[in-house]
């Protein structure tokens, strides 16, 4: 079966310090990959997602960069953090086809200061 | 634009009793939709889906029910536990369009809690 790790499980950081947010997949092959951004109370807001090592797409601009360096590997980075990029990251996969339901990582708490 | 969203921000149901969620979106053209259940600082878990060319779909002590004549879908749990606390959310898939699928559009969800 398929299973998707995402960590750290939280992070504290300051303003204008660099972040590197990793997620990993296991039990498949070419999935699609995806980044969300999670307000409290708020709905899920796609940040970038990946059909493909070196392929990324973003949904919305701002100081935050994808990368798809392995297969199974998406990573979320910034060089310098706001206060606005605090909130709880989340990473989810699916498989490469249509119709298919996304699955999701436990997230990454993060807290700029 | 098209909006998945959430009619009541909260439901309180007691334990035992059946548990109605309800969600409406406004794009015509959404063929495939799916329930989460995000417990407090988890991720989102996969309930059900459901593709349109269905009314209803049946899980474990779930069932989905889709209305496209009204853009409505709702999520039934029978016989609530304590373990179905949790905000419950529907998404949308907006792959259609892009020439990529699985992109999601999700509403912010209903918490419901469960009543001993």
């Amino acid at each position: 079966s398929q299973t998707i790790h995402q960590w750290p499980a939280t992070l504290v950081q300051p303003v204008g310090s660099p972040l590197s947010l990793e997620c990993t997949v296991e039990g498949t092959s070419n999935p699609n990959l995806y980044w969300y951004r999670q307000a409290a109370g708020r709905g899920l807001q796609l940040l970038f997602y990946s059909v493909g090592i070196g392929q990324i797409s973003s949904e919305v601009p701002q100081n935050l960069s994808a990368s798809r360096p392995q297969d199974r590997q998406f990573i979320l980075s910034s060089k310098k953090l706001l206060l606005s990029d605090s909130g709880f990251y989340l990473c989810a996969w699916s498989f490469g086809a249509d119709n298919q339901p996304q699955h999701f990582g436990d997230g990454t708490r993060l807290s700029i200061l | 634009g098209e909006n998945v969203g959430l009619h009541l921000p909260t439901l309180s149901v007691q334990e035992g009793d059946n548990s109605i969620i309800n969600c409406a979106y406004s794009n015509s053209a959404s063929d495939y939709f799916i329930w989460y259940k995000q417990e407090s600082g988890k991720g989102p878990q996969f309930i059900i889906d459901i593709r349109s060319n269905m009314d209803k779909r049946q899980g474990q002590r779930v069932t989905v029910l889709l209305n496209k004549t009204v853009k409505h879908l709702s999520l039934q749990i029978a016989a609530t536990q304590p373990g179905d606390s949790a905000v419950y959310f529907c998404a949308e898939n907006m792959g259609w369009g892009k020439g990529f699928g699985n992109v999601l559009h999700c509403g912010s969800g209903t918490q419901v809690i469960v009543l001993p």
